[in-house]
């Protein structure tokens, strides 16, 4: 069974402090690795996707990067709109499920002015 | 197209009532899923349609719910004799094949049920 796990559960910083957040996975084949942002009372917004270990995308402040094991999101001297849960999610490869997405539980950022 | 809507936004009910949510996704788009949220926790997946087609249904989910497509169009999720544990955030997802693998899904804002 597929499993994602988000670490730290909630992190808070200052503005400006960088600091990675962690989604550890275990998949059969990893079709793609999804970060998304999630705010109060909404559905999650599509961040990156990533596909293969060394791979990394950058949009702003934030930039994920992938190996076989786990994904990091990197967020370079932050603001406090930045502030939300960010979530992680595995596709994985072949079967019957392919189009599922497995979610980890996020890592709720707040960032103080 | 404005993406997925999702009615109502809130939904309280009293433990016992039926419940139906309504899912429009974005138009282009031939997969439809469902996913349950609750605090603190990520999404999980309940159901997912090809088209008209529903093709995986959750064991989370008991025989309270159910779900249709007609058409290929627009989706509804329903609970009977809805149960306290019920109360979540309900999530409506849509995507085809191409924009799966590249930009996941996309979801609406969610009917955040809340049984009484």
């Amino acid at each position: 069974e597929d499993q994602v796990t988000q670490s730290p559960e909630a992190l808070r910083l200052q503005e400006g402090e960088s600091s990675s957040l962690n989604c550890s996975y275990t998949v059969s084949g990893l079709r793609g690795l999804f970060w998304y942002r999630q705010d109060p009372g909404k559905g999650p917004e599509f961040l990156f996707t990533l596909y293969s270990a060394g791979e990394e995308k950058e949009k702003e402040r934030l930039k994920a990067t992938l190996t076989k094991k786990e994904s990091f999101l990197h967020i370079t001297a932050p603001k406090p709109e930045d502030s939300a849960t960010y979530l992680c999610a595995v596709q994985a490869t072949g079967g019957g499920s392919n189009y599922k997405l497995t979610f980890g539980k996020g890592t709720l950022l707040t960032v103080n002015p | 197209d404005t993406g997925v809507s999702q009615d109502p936004r809130h939904k309280i009910t009293k433990r016992g009532q039926n419940v139906t949510f309504r899912c429009d996704p974005i138009s282009e788009h031939n997969r439809l899923y469902w996913y349950r949220q609750t605090l603190g926790q990520g999404p999980e997946f309940l159901t997912y349609f090809q088209n008209e087609a529903q093709l995986e249904k959750s064991r989370l989910l008991s025989d309270r719910f159910s779900a249709e497509r007609p058409k290929g169009s627009f989706s509804t999720l329903e609970i009977q004799r809805t149960e306290q544990g019920d109360s979540a955030m309900y999530l409506c997802a849509s995507s085809d094949q191409r924009t799966l693998s590249n930009y996941g899904y996309t979801f609406g804002s969610g009917t955040r049920l809340t049984v009484v």
